[in-house]
């Protein structure tokens, strides 16, 4: 489900099932994308990234895609765990004209059912 | 040595109060940054140190001062803050800036409460 206003964006799976978190982007000039984890209390973790030439990158249980033309982002993760729950960012590395800063996205909450 | 300490985990302080934060890395990174977090939202940049010398402020105000002593330490100086200023305060540090896109390790923030 989804929540809106001043709540985060919410997507809850059940353990065990996939999970699809997206994210939009808006610089077609950024060359890399990033995934970060931020558990609560914690700072944000990596998770995985992909540069701008690639459409698709895979890790240990995720996999990240990425559709250039509509500006869009994708996190898969397998075999969702109840430690998957967090909220995810995605952020956009802006290029080296930009000083190779990152900008990140509004963030989805992962809640994982056991 | 792969981590990014912040001290200390928790702040209160008053709108008179001077305070400091710090951040310590001991990866050889020689670009540092200070990010503001509030509830619910993503960080947001707000200092970039590379090479020891301040290279990006993204209009912060002044009551926010950084400082960067040497390659492992980054502090950020606190005074006359306004209650808006409450937020997570996360320090993150990377092998260079600048010149290409490289990992970004955060460490695990300082919570400020202004009263």
């Amino acid at each position: 489900g989804e929540s809106v206003g001043l709540h985060l964006p919410t997507l809850s799976v059940q353990e065990g099932d996939n999970s699809i978190i997206n994210c939009a982007y808006s610089n077609s000039a950024s060359d890399y994308f990033i995934w970060y984890k931020q558990e609560s209390g914690k700072g944000p973790q990596f998770i995985i990234d992909i540069r701008s030439n690639m459409d698709k990158r895979q890790g240990q249980r995720v996999t990240v895609l990425l559709n250039k033309t509509v500006k869009h982002l994708s996190l898969q993760i397998a075999a969702t765990q109840p430690g998957d729950s967090a909220v995810y960012f995605c952020a956009e590395n802006k290029g080296r004209n930009a000083g190779n800063m990152l900008t990140f996205g509004g963030g989805t909450r992962l809640m994982v059912k056991p | 040595d792969t981590e990014v300490t912040q001290t200390p985990k928790h702040l209160v302080m008053g709108m008179t109060n001077k305070k400091s934060l710090k951040c310590e890395q001991h990866m050889g990174h020689r670009a540092m940054y200070w990010y503001k977090q509030k509830a619910k939202k993503p960080p947001e940049l707000m200092f970039v140190y590379s090479y020891e010398k301040l290279s990006i402020n993204e209009s912060v105000p002044s009551r926010f001062s950084p400082e960067c002593p040497n390659s492992s330490l980054l502090n950020l100086h606190l005074h006359a803050l306004q209650p808006e200023d409450s937020a997570l305060y996360l320090c993150a540090s990377s092998q260079s800036a600048g010149d290409y896109y490289n990992e970004q390790f955060f460490g695990p923030g300082t919570r400020l409460t202004v009263l």
